[in-house]
Order: C-alpha cells, then structure tokens, then sequence
C-alpha cells in the first residue's frame, strides 16, 4: 500500500541551529515529493517538491529536502532554524498514474525556541 | 493570485443540519480535493474529483456528498450533520499530473 511516514511528532530546536523533519515514503513507481507547512487556523502552504533530477531540492523561506531513492526518505532541512519557522510540517507522496492525489503523513509540529 | 476560495473560516451548526461547504478555485484546475484534518490523524481524504460531475470516494466518505456542477466550484455536503463531523475542512485543487495542490484557507466546523 501507498504511504508516507513522519516518525517524529513534534520536533524542537534552538533559534539559529539547523532543522530537519523527517519523511520516509512507500510507494510503487517513482515517487513525486512534497513538503507543505501550515500556519495556526490557516491552509497548507506548499514549500518544496521533487519530481526528477538532482535529488537537493531548494524551496520557499530557505527550506530544502534530499530524496534518498535507497532510503526512501525525503527529509526537510534548513541550514539555521527561525522562531518564525514554528509550524506544522506535512510531507505528501503522489506517483504516476494516479491524477495527481497526494498520500499525506501525520504532520510533525516543529517547535523553534529563541 | 491564483487561489482557492472556501466560503466560510468558521461554522456553527447543529446535530442534524444539513451543512454545504463551498470551494472556488480560479485557476482553471481539473482535480479538486475534500480533506479532513484532526489532531493526530493528519489529513484524510474525504472525496475527490477529476472532472465536472465526476466524483471519487476517499478513505472516509461516510456521512458526506459531493457535487461538481461547474469546474470551478466543488461542494462538500454533510447530510445530517453529527457531533463526530466537528473539524478542520480543507479543500484543494490541481493541475493533473504531477503538480501539487494549492489549498483553501480551511473551514473549521463546529457542530454542537
């Protein structure tokens, strides 16, 4: 079956230090990744995503992900957390074949401390 | 800027009513997707649709109906609302393919 994992419910980090959500997926086919943040009583703001090519992806407010095709995972990162970053983070598979549905995970709330 | 519109960012309804969620989206997309979202659950697809008066069941349709008469606009409907319908609603919408959503603002429902 179709799935995506967030191991880590919430993560919490200091102001300044480096960040990563993790995300592992299961899928049949070649996965298409992405990464969405949502704000307090707010919709999912997308942030990232990998289709093909080169496996680091850049994306909105200084945020990238790797996909690892031999770990199956797709784990968000930035170089230096802010307090602004606090939010809830969902990672979402779709794959060929399927009209575009993404599969989402549980969502990890990142937790940024001054 | 292209959006998605849901009609209402906070609603009160009570046990038995029947509730109408709207969505517009402007960006000429042929998928549009109903979600639910609950503390610890994540997201859960209620119904989705590839086309105008096409419909597809999610992992969790009981209790819900859609409708898609135009492309733009997909309605999510709760029959007779119950207690256990108290949630975040999330509509979204996309290109097909490989392309992501774009999300609505979110309804939060509350019925009592």
């Amino acid at each position: 079956a179709q799935s995506v994992a967030q191991p880590e419910d919430q993560v919490n980090v200091a102001e300044g230090n480096p960040l990563t959500v993790k995300c592992t997926y299961s899928v049949s086919g070649n996965p298409y990744l992405f990464w969405y943040v949502q704000y307090p009583n707010r919709g999912l703001q997308f942030l990232l995503k990998y289709i093909t090519g080169d496996n680091l992806v850049k994306g909105s407010y200084g945020f990238e992900a790797e996909f690892n095709k031999s770990q199956t995972s797709f784990h968000l990162k930035k170089p230096s957390a802010l307090v602004s970053d606090s939010a809830l983070y969902f990672c979402a598979v779709s794959f060929s074949g399927n009209t575009g549905k993404l599969i989402f995970g549980q969502g990890t709330t990142l937790q940024v401390k001054p | 800027d292209v959006k998605v519109t849901q009609s209402s960012r906070y609603l009160v309804k009570r046990t038995g009513e029947k509730v109408f969620l709207e969505c517009v989206q402007d960006m000429d997309h042929e998928n549009m997707f109903w979600y639910r979202q609950d503390p610890g659950l994540g997201l859960r697809l209620i119904y989705f649709s590839y086309d105008v008066k096409m419909k597809e069941k999610g992992d969790i349709p009981e209790g819900y109906s859609v409708s898609r008469e135009k492309k733009e606009r997909f309605s999510l409907i709760l029959e007779s609302a119950s207690t256990n319908q108290t949630s975040m609603y999330l509509c979204a919408s996309s290109m097909t393919g490989a392309r992501g959503y774009t999300f609505g603002s979110g309804t939060r429902l509350t019925v009592v």
